[in-house]
């Protein structure tokens, strides 16, 4: 059985642009759920997604969005990328009605400069 | 106050030694706990859930006190390959959300 499939592993862009990120859950998840882990410091929760709806989101500003298409892969959009947006970013999947730990994918790694 | 605060950091101990890390909670409502682990510039792996009559795998022992707020991962005849970052967390509610504590990290020395 496939992981959670993240992509790109890395990227690079200048302040002011977009950055999309692409996540691909387990089959069979329909929840996805976004991270952010900056150097030095822990998981930051971003966004929750389940059954196509943003389910919950953490303490981020509107410039970082996303979305879930009807096969459960999921979209981080992050606008006006600023040089503290450089970090890993991290996507999980679950099943939607459990609370179970859930696996992670190995992460985007995007550098902002 | 933080919502998981775990020990500090970091540990070095030789091959063979016992470890302990501890962690504390402050959401009452949380209901499941977990362990995990987080090698260098690599993704997070659930290295255990945590029950609250405890619950062992080979070497590992985790520990769930919810009257304290208090959860605790003991590592018995430590290995190199034991060397890494070990997060405390929980979730609680209805969004599933997973709460990660800053991380503890151990380095195992040969």
């Amino acid at each position: 059985e496939a992981g959670v499939t993240q992509s790109p592993t890395h990227l690079i862009k200048t302040r002011g642009q977009q950055a999309t990120l692409r996540c691909s859950p387990i089959s069979g998840h329909t929840s996805v759920y976004w991270y952010q882990q900056a150097l030095g410091l822990g998981l930051q929760f971003l966004l929750w997604y389940d059954e196509g709806e943003e389910r919950n989101r953490g303490n981020f500003p509107p410039r970082f969005s996303g979305r879930q298409f009807p096969n459960y892969s999921s979209e981080l959009n992050v606008n006006a990328l600023e040089l503290e947006d450089s970090a890993l970013y991290l996507c999980a999947s679950s099943f939607g009605d459990r609370n179970y730990g859930y696996t992670f994918g190995s992460g985007t790694r995007l550098t902002v400069v | 106050r933080k919502e998981v605060e775990q020990d500090p950091g970091p540990f070095n101990v030789p091959e063979g030694a016992t470890v302990a890390f501890n962690c504390t909670y402050s959401n009452s409502a949380s209901q499941s706990f977990f362990w995990y682990r987080q090698d260098c510039r690599k993704e997070p792996k659930l290295l255990m859930s945590v029950y609250s009559s405890g619950n062992e795998d080979g070497r590992f022992t985790a520990q769930l006190n919810r009257a304290s707020q208090y959860i605790s991962l003991l590592i018995r005849d430590s290995k190199l390959s034991d060397s890494a970052t070990y997060l405390c967390v929980y979730s609680g509610g209805s969004n599933y959300k997973l709460t990660f504590g800053k991380g503890t990290l151990l380095t195992v020395n040969p």
